[in-house]
């Protein structure tokens, strides 16, 4: 009865491949978000999603298209993956505006 | 732009003593204030929040006041558990519904 998950936990994989995470969260929340942290722990958001539509694209490259299936899902593609994209990718989710986000524990990709 | 800055670590103390970490903001608007907690391998979870000023969040011994003449957000507890070693954020909620998080701080306790 995990509220937010995430697969997969990690994810090791060479320069230029192209991989995906997947998010999922069973609490009936209408926004999910992903955020990225660095190797220095400090946390910066890349998207949002409302119902499944984009709110939020914080100058990330066009490299990460994140998708949203339905409002449940918020998943995270990654193309032609370079060394720098190595962190730790939160999934999170909140009900409404301002609420308290909930997060998934995270994907720890490394690149090499 | 809207920002939080927290102390750096880490901070170590010893069990049962009291712990201060200081957090202060920079907003527009009447931003939401939290603290996440985020234990070694795990991710964030919510600590406590404070949605106006004035406010005062608390849970599990945490403390935090929403000050908005000082624009802080300080945490505070009492009495320290080896238990509560973890990486401490600070973060507040803008009207664009994203979270800002501070650098986070390192708290070790030691027996």
């Amino acid at each position: 009865d995990t509220a937010v998950s995430q697969t997969p936990k990690y994810l090791v994989t060479q320069m230029g491949n192209d991989k995906s995470i997947k998010c999922e969260q069973n609490l009936g929340h209408d926004t999910m978000y992903w955020y990225k942290q660095d190797s220095k722990k400090f946390l910066k958001i890349m998207f949002s999603y409302n119902n499944k539509e984009l709110i939020i694209n914080e100058t990330v490259p066009n490299r990460f298209s994140p998708k949203s299936p339905d409002k449940a899902h918020l998943n995270l593609h990654i193309n032609s993956l370079e060394l720098g994209d190595s962190a730790v990718y939160f999934c999170a989710s909140s009900q409404g505006s301002g609420g308290e986000q909930y997060f998934g524990p995270g994907t720890r990709l490394t690149v090499t | 732009g809207d920002s939080v800055t927290q102390m750096e670590g880490p901070v170590t103390l010893s069990e049962e003593a009291f712990l201060t970490i200081n957090c202060t903001y920079t907003a527009t608007g009447y931003p939401s204030l939290f603290w996440y907690v985020q234990y070694p391998g795990e991710g964030l979870q919510l600590l406590l929040k404070a949605t106006k000023a004035d406010d005062k969040g608390s849970n599990k011994g945490f403390e935090a006041t929403y000050r908005k003449e000082t624009t802080s957000f300080h945490l505070e507890k009492g009495s320290v558990q080896v238990s509560d070693s973890a990486v401490y954020f600070c973060a507040l909620s803008t009207s664009a519904d994203k979270l800002i998080f501070g650098t986070g701080t390192r708290l070790q306790v030691f027996p």
